[in-house]
């Protein structure tokens, strides 16, 4: 299957500081990306959606300014989480979705951030 | 507002199949039911789909009701590496909205 990748893995930052992760489709060109964020023993939540060459659609309850999103290619989406707080800690998957009619959605290993 | 019930944990035992039910009685027309499993601390993979047909992959094998209220994931021969959370999921389009799910315990 296509492969998604996600760097960091992992990263601890200092409370107020900005953390970018990326998001890279290896093996295929994503016209969609999914951004989530999932709390210990929880679900995945859906935070937003981003096009290639568009602004994110963000979920009710998701602080657009907050959390930034840029797809500026097609093998490419970065989530930037500003001003990070403890509250932020969390882990953050991407998934990447390929031509129109492809139903599967390939998903990233995922981001363990831990605010401090 | 949950689009699917399944049930929160079940065990089963290697080597066996694995009958994963998912309750969608108020599924649309138009929305596909999906299924994901999610093993600790990785990104979801995707398994499977379908809209009013039985599918099979080389993963596993889905059955829908006739009615699509309901359907079945079926993994056939479960081994300790199917270990995972199970998420079945109806969209229209696609934006997955994950549920609890299954955590699915495959013992020796």
């Amino acid at each position: 299957g296509a492969v998604v990748s996600q760097h960091p893995s992992w990263v601890i930052c200092k409370s107020g500081t900005s953390v970018k992760i990326e998001c890279r489709s290896l093996d295929f060109q994503a016209t969609t990306m999914f951004w989530y964020r999932q709390f210990p023993k929880q679900s995945l939540m859906l935070m937003a959606t981003s096009n290639e060459g568009s602004k994110a659609t963000y979920e009710q309850g998701v602080e657009k300014d907050k959390f930034l999103i840029n797809h500026a290619s097609l093998t490419l989406s970065t989530l930037t989480v500003t001003s990070a707080h403890p509250e932020d800690s969390s882990f953050y998957i991407c998934s990447a979705r390929g031509a129109s009619g492809n139903h599967e959605q390939y998903f990233g290993p995922g981001t363990r951030l831990t605010v401090t | 507002d949950a689009k699917t019930t399944q049930p929160p944990s079940m065990d089963c035992a290697e080597g066996r199949a694995a009958n994963l039910p998912c309750n969608h009685s108020t599924i649309s027309g138009n929305e596909y039911v999906y299924w994901y499993r999610q093993i600790h601390s990785q990104g979801p993979q995707y398994i499977i789909h379908g809209l009013k047909n039985n599918e099979t992959n080389e993963m596993a094998s889905l059955i829908i009701t006739e009615d699509r209220k309901s359907s079945t994931l079926i993994l056939p021969h479960a081994t300790l590496r199917d270990t995972a959370v199970y998420y079945c999921i109806v969209t229209p389009d696609y934006k997955l909205s994950f549920g609890a799910g299954t955590t699915v315990t495959v013992r020796a």
